[in-house]
């Protein structure tokens, strides 16, 4: 069974600080790397892609990928209230099927 | 900027009957999916669908399940004989050409079985 895991949360950071998310998956497979964040009651909607071991960042978003120890992280610099949300770590292997985890709950509090 | 569209935004059902969900892909996207998310629990895949054929299923793709492609822009779900356990969010999905292109997601249609 191929598993993406998450830590629930919720993760709780002031408004300002650095949301640090992480992600471990199974399938060493796995190629592709996306976060997506989830308001209640809504659909997923992309954040970041990552497919190479290293960095990758887009404005206040930072996705870290490290193949050898099957993680994926998100870091939000300078969270927002409106960063409050699930975000959910999604992979894919040969084909394009996303394998969801359960997602980290975030709040970002005034 | 182009979006997945589906309609109907909620659906109710009485158990037994036949539903389907339809679905907007994104216009230059080839490869369409469905998945759904039951209430509190992770979304999961059940198909992915390219060149007029279902690429990949999962196992709770049954033979309750149908996809079709009726004409050049819609992509329907079909579920026979509801179950209350399939009440759920039902998410369509599309992305470009290539394995590993990001998927855009439509606003979900919310599938409640009575």
């Amino acid at each position: 069974q191929k598993e993406v895991e998450q830590n629930s949360g919720p993760l709780s950071v002031p408004e300002g600080a650095i949301a640090s998310l992480n992600c471990t998956y199974s399938d060493r497979g796995s190629q592709s790397f996306f976060w997506y964040r989830q308001y209640s009651g809504k659909s997923p909607e992309l954040i970041m892609s990552i497919y190479s071991n290293g960095d990758k960042e887009d404005g206040r978003f930072t996705a870290q990928l490290n193949k050898a120890s099957q993680y994926v992280s998100l870091l939000i610099r300078d969270s927002q209230p409106s960063d409050s949300a699930t975000y959910l770590c999604a992979t894919t292997g040969g084909g394009n099927k996303l394998t969801f985890g359960t997602g980290t709950q975030l709040k970002v509090e005034l | 900027e182009p979006e997945v569209t589906q309609t109907p935004s909620h659906q109710v059902t009485q158990m037994g009957q036949e539903v389907i969900l339809r679905c907007v892909p994104i216009s230059n996207h080839l490869y369409f999916y469905w998945y759904r998310q039951i209430l509190g629990q992770k979304v999961e895949f059940l198909v992915s669908f390219y060149n007029n054929e279902i690429s990949e299923k999962s196992e709770i793709f049954d033979d309750q399940f149908s996809v079709e492609r009726p004409d050049g822009s819609n992509f329907t779900l079909k579920i026979r004989s509801t179950k209350l356990e399939d009440s759920a969010m039902y998410f369509c999905a599309s992305s470009g050409e290539g394995s590993n292109q990001p998927q855009h997601f439509g606003d979900g249609t919310r599938l409640s079985i009575l």
